[in-house]
This record gives C-alpha cells, structure tokens and sequence, in this order.
C-alpha cells in the first residue's frame, strides 16, 4: 500500500485528453516536488515530468504536470496510441525519509 | 549519452545477499550534480526506490530495507553496486540502476534497461 494513491487504470480515445491523479500529504506532495513516470510495456521507465510541471527535454508538449495542495497530475493531450503504458508519480517522502512512487496507472487507448 | 547497465547473478538463494553491480559508460560518476540509485519492481508490480548514493559514498536508504541494504561507489571503476542480505521470495524482482541529476531536480532521467533477479533455491 503506498502513501501516494493512484488510480490503477484509465482510458481514452486517440485524440483526447486524459487526466491521471496521485493523492498524497503534507509530508510528500504538500512539500515537495513531483515526478512523473512512463514505463512502456516491457521497458525501463522515463522521465517525463519534473519539478511537478516541469519537462525534460525531448518530451512532447502533450504532457503536462500540475500541482495543488497535497495532490498532483499528468495530463495527456492529443492522446496516441503509443502512449500505452503505466505511469507513476514518485516525491520524496519528509516522514519516511525517502523517496516513494505511487502504485502506478495503466493507461489503455481505446 | 550516459548509459547504465546493470550486472549480476539472477538467480541467489533464500538468506543469501544480492549484489548488483551497474556501470556507468559515456560520463563520470565522480561528478557531484548526480546522485545514483537503486530501484526494484517486482513483476507484475509497481515500483520501489531501494536507496541512492553520491560520488562521495553518503547513502540514503529507503526505511524499510535500510537493516538489508547497501550501496556503495566505486570511482575508480565508474561503477556503483547494491547489496541486499538475507533474501526471501518478496526480493525477487527486475532491479534498475538509474541517474539523478540536480538539473532536473534530482530527478531520474537515465536509467538502466533493468536485471530479473530471482531468489530461489
């Protein structure tokens, strides 16, 4: 059971925006800063947000991160299929003193 | 380009220790903007941050494993390494070794493509 909730799936259709949560405290979200994860099928995960909204270079401007209180999310615009994959938010936790993922979300495009 | 790639038996006994070895190609692990880190996930599972260390060997661990865990940094080889002691069953999982880079907040943004470690005997 992690500190950080996640829904473990979501869907959409090719085109559409799709929103994914990551619930947390005052000792994670509310203090720090977020990251986000996409592993596709079969392979290591990538850094695709930092700094809650922040993106590393070389990843679509279809992705977007935000942040309120002690919950964040990724958006994801214009929605492909290759977009198929697990993501996951991670914050370093202040009581656990260290770091902590969310369970993960299964994204499937319809 | 930094490239990690992690090494090491994928098969070890129950109460025996895991080690990993990952080594980094194309940039120097002595560089102090980076911290470097363990994370494992068993299959079929989520992920989990095993703990990091930097360039000068100061460690942090992830609570829960912190009594079976250490990660050294060996400059010379440009290497880091995971230890775990007294596997069971709930080690088994694909351990990748990864970059944290100050530039991005410490985030991971190189990682390795990840080994099956199974603990069985």
């Amino acid at each position: 059971q992690s500190v950080l909730t996640q829904p473990p799936s979501a869907s959409g259709t090719p085109g559409q925006r799709v929103t994914i949560s990551c619930s947390g405290s005052s000792s994670n979200i509310g203090g720090n800063y977020v990251y986000w994860y996409q592993q596709l099928p079969g392979t290591a995960p990538k850094l695709l947000i930092y700094k809650n909204d922040q993106r590393p270079s070389g990843v679509p401007d279809r992705f977007s991160g935000s942040k309120s209180g002690t919950s964040a999310s990724l958006a994801i615009s214009g929605l492909r299929s290759e977009d198929e994959a697990d993501y996951y938010c991670a914050v370093w936790d202040d009581s656990l003193s260290g770091r902590v993922f969310g369970g993960g979300t299964t994204l499937t495009v319809l | 380009q930094v490239h990690l790639q992690e090494s090491g038996p994928g098969l070890v006994k129950p109460s025996q220790t895991l080690s990993l070895t990952c080594t980094v190609s194309g940039g120097s692990i002595n560089n102090g903007s980076f911290y470097w880190s363990w994370i494992r996930q068993p299959a079929g599972k989520g992920l989990e941050w095993i703990g990091r260390v930097n360039n000068r060997g100061t460690t942090v661990y992830n609570p829960s494993l912190k009594s079976r865990v250490s990660i050294s940094v060996d400059r010379s080889k440009n290497t880091f390494s995971l230890n775990v002691r007294s596997v069971t069953a709930a080690d088994s999982a694909v351990y990748y070794c990864t970059r944290l880079w100050d530039f991005y907040y410490y985030g991971m943004d190189v990682w390795g493509q990840g080994t099956r470690v199974t603990v069985s005997s």
